[in-house]
């Protein structure tokens, strides 16, 4: 079955480190997306890319990096500098174009801090 | 510039009884407006969608939403609901910005169900 693959499920991080979640899609989507979620605050956009090599920041990138050097990856580093990054991270991919398309999600990764 | 409340933060309903969860947008155009659940632990499912055309849109698991353009409102409904459907439901409006896909979504709306 064609969908989103998230990994790992639950990832922990040390202060001063740097990690890279792992976003893979075999629905032969353009865009992709990264969503941070925190309670009460529904999903705020990170970055999106819409094709290969080609990356936009969305409204809270800072402290984090993506790469699209693949349409079916779009892997999200939490770097040190987001000294707040203990959240839940999804994400997504849509066929691309207008704004009426639908996104997908995976099943999301839990960042914690140790 | 566009965004989407959701007034309700939480809403308990019992077992069998009808829901209808609130939403409200703000957009310039003529919006594409989304309903997704999310169970705990879990990624965002689509519930459905509203594009153009009929203003109610039947969705999966029984769901349905009802698009009015006076009001900027798109809320959710169910006749009848089920203990599986406990979750998290989130509305959102779709945009394009800069050749750009975007969603915007509200911060949801946690539903209990009592039995």
């Amino acid at each position: 079955d064609g969908g989103i693959t998230q990994s790992p499920k639950y990832l922990f991080r040390k202060e001063g480190q740097n990690v890279t979640l792992s976003c893979e899609q075999n629905l032969n989507h353009d865009a992709m997306y990264w969503y941070r979620q925190d309670p009460g605050q529904g999903l705020r956009l990170i970055y999106y890319s819409q094709i290969v090599n080609d990356f936009q920041k969305g409204d809270i990138a800072e402290g984090y990096s993506v790469s699209r050097e693949k349409k079916e990856s779009f892997p999200l580093t939490v770097t040190s500098a987001q000294k707040n990054p203990t959240a839940f991270y999804l994400c997504a991919s849509s066929i691309g174009g207008g704004g009426g398309q639908p996104q997908h999600f995976g099943d999301g990764t839990r960042l914690s801090i140790l | 510039a566009q965004s989407v409340t959701q007034p309700d933060i939480h809403i308990t309903v019992s077992e069998g009884a009808s829901l209808e969860l609130r939403c409200n947008y703000s957009y310039g155009a003529t919006p594409y407006l989304f309903w997704y659940v999310q169970s705990p632990g879990q990624g965002l499912q689509l519930l459905l969608k509203y594009f153009s055309g009929d203003t109610l849109v039947q969705g999966i698991k029984g769901f349905e939403a009802e698009f009015k353009r006076s009001q900027s409102s798109f809320n959710l409904r169910k006749p009848s609901v089920h203990w599986s459907d406990a979750a998290e439901y989130f509305c959102a409006v779709g945009s394009v910005s800069g050749g750009y896909n975007k969603l915007i979504f509200g911060a949801g709306t946690r539903l209990a169900v009592h039995p």
